[in-house]
């Protein structure tokens, strides 16, 4: 079981916007910035929003993060048939002095 | 172009030992703090391991604590992950990943995995 929870799925279809959340405590995303890594089918992941909201270069302007409390979100707006993928949170624990990723979200697009 | 590569990974049997390798180029591998990410066959990432850019101080998962031991070489552009008493649950793709400075935990480079097996 996941320190970080995100929900296993979720879906949408093409131009619509989604949203993944990411839950965690006062030991992570409460004091720490959250990142996002997508991950294709069978390749490696990549990182698309670090520091809860800034997006690496070429990762394209649909990708948003968000944060307040002890959650956070990644949005995707425009969604494309390529933004299907599996999508992780992660962050840093304080407690337990170590970096965490959520179990991961598989998107679909219907 | 930032690019990681591993290597070292294969089959091994259980309580027996291996190495990993992960060489680096493109970029300042110097400055950023490198680790170990794992991925079970059909389950999400795992956090390993990670050492700082000098190498001063290593961070590791309650679940390899012990056993795995991460290193670097700034003169070679390398990290390794020494893996010991291995257990059927260490199998798995293993990435190794940078973290440029500031970035606050942020893995912007990977590099394309390697598979352990550990089975008897």
């Amino acid at each position: 079981q996941s320190v970080l929870t995100q929900p296993p799925s979720a879906s949408g279809t093409p131009g619509q916007r989604v949203t993944i959340s990411c839950f965690g405590s006062g030991s992570n995303i409460g004091r720490e910035t959250v990142n996002w890594y997508q991950q294709l089918p069978g390749t490696t992941p990549k990182l698309v929003i670090f520091g809860h909201n800034q997006r690496p270069s070429g990762v394209p302007a649909r990708f948003s993060g968000s944060k307040s409390g002890t959650s956070a979100s990644l949005a995707i707006s425009g969604l494309q048939s390529e933004d299907e993928a599996d999508y992780f949170c992660s962050t840093w624990d304080v407690n337990l002095n170590a970096v965490i990723f959520g179990g991961g979200t598989k998107l679909t697009v219907l | 172009q930032e690019q990681l590569v591993e290597s070292g990974g294969g089959v091994a049997h259980p309580g027996t030992s291996l190495t990993l390798s992960c060489g680096a180029s493109g970029f300042t591998f110097k400055t950023y703090a490198m680790h170990w990410v794992r991925q079970a066959p059909g389950k999400g990432l795992e956090w390993v391991a990670f050492i700082w850019f000098d190498g001063i101080n290593k961070y590791y998962a309650d679940s390899v604590k012990g056993r795995f031991t991460i290193s670097r070489d700034n003169s070679k552009n390398t990290v390794y992950l020494q893996m010991s008493s291995l257990r059927a649950e260490d199998t798995g793709v293993y990435y190794c990943a940078g973290d440029p400075p500031s970035s606050g935990y942020a893995l912007d480079v990977w590099g394309q995995g390697t598979t352990v097996n550990v089975s008897s």
